[in-house]
């Protein structure tokens, strides 16, 4: 069956990076666009950017250029998010999602929490 | 940026009862446009793609509508397990915007 693992909670202090992992199992990995979302506590959902795992291609949210980085290894079916230049606004729950269209498969959600 | 504009925030509704949903986009979407429902803890789950096409395993009382700008959940018959948040999103091209959510909660 198609699992998306992702990576344990986080806890950082304003101005450090996260690097979120997400393996995916039950599919074929390169098949799928894979995303990522936040959201922040008691808030809705932020589209944050888009990884191709087969060629590695991205897209990312404007809010997030310059400061995101997502990457896939193809050898471990993971793929990853990385946020830098973290502050507080930066603590949320972050998801990653497969999708051909509409994201059918979610991650159990990864909660970072930037505290000084 | 596609803007999504939901109506109304929180919606009050009896079981039994039926619910309507709105999400608006500020251009086009196309059919591009799915609903998810949110309870907390939990990560969203998706129930409407293409507009009106129900994902794998979401009951026959979740119908969604719409083309274009313009779009609508409807839940026929709200069953307890109904009670949550729901949210659309437009997945047009490459770039994905999420509308701000409509609470369902028990009337």
């Amino acid at each position: 069956q198609v699992q998306l693992v992702q990576s344990g909670a986080e806890v950082k202090k304003p101005g450090a990076s996260v690097k979120v992992s997400c393996k995916a199992s039950g599919y074929t990995f390169t098949s799928y666009y894979m995303h990522w979302v936040r959201q922040a506590p008691g808030q809705g959902l932020e589209w944050m950017g888009i990884i191709n795992p087969s060629g590695g291609s991205t897209s990312y949210a404007q809010k997030f250029q310059g400061r995101v980085t997502m990457t896939r290894d193809t050898s471990t079916s993971t793929v990853y998010m990385e946020l830098s230049s973290l502050r507080s606004e930066d603590t949320a729950v972050y998801y990653c999602a497969r999708a051909l269209t509409a994201p059918d498969y979610w991650g159990q959600g990864t909660l970072v929490t930037v505290s000084s | 940026e596609i803007v999504m504009t939901q109506s109304p925030a929180t919606l009050s509704v009896s079981p039994g009862e039926r619910a309507t949903l709105s999400c608006r986009a500020s251009q086009s979407v196309s059919s591009n446009l799915a609903w998810y429902q949110q309870k907390p803890g939990q990560a969203p789950r998706l129930l409407i793609y293409g507009a009106s096409t129900r994902a794998t395993g979401i009951p026959a009382r979740f119908s969604g509508s719409g083309s274009g700008t313009e779009f609508t959940l409807t839940i026929s018959s709200l069953q307890s397990e109904d009670f949550a948040v729901y949210y659309c999103q437009q997945y047009n091209n490459w770039s994905w915007t999420f509308g701000q959510g409509t609470k369902v909660e028990i009337k």
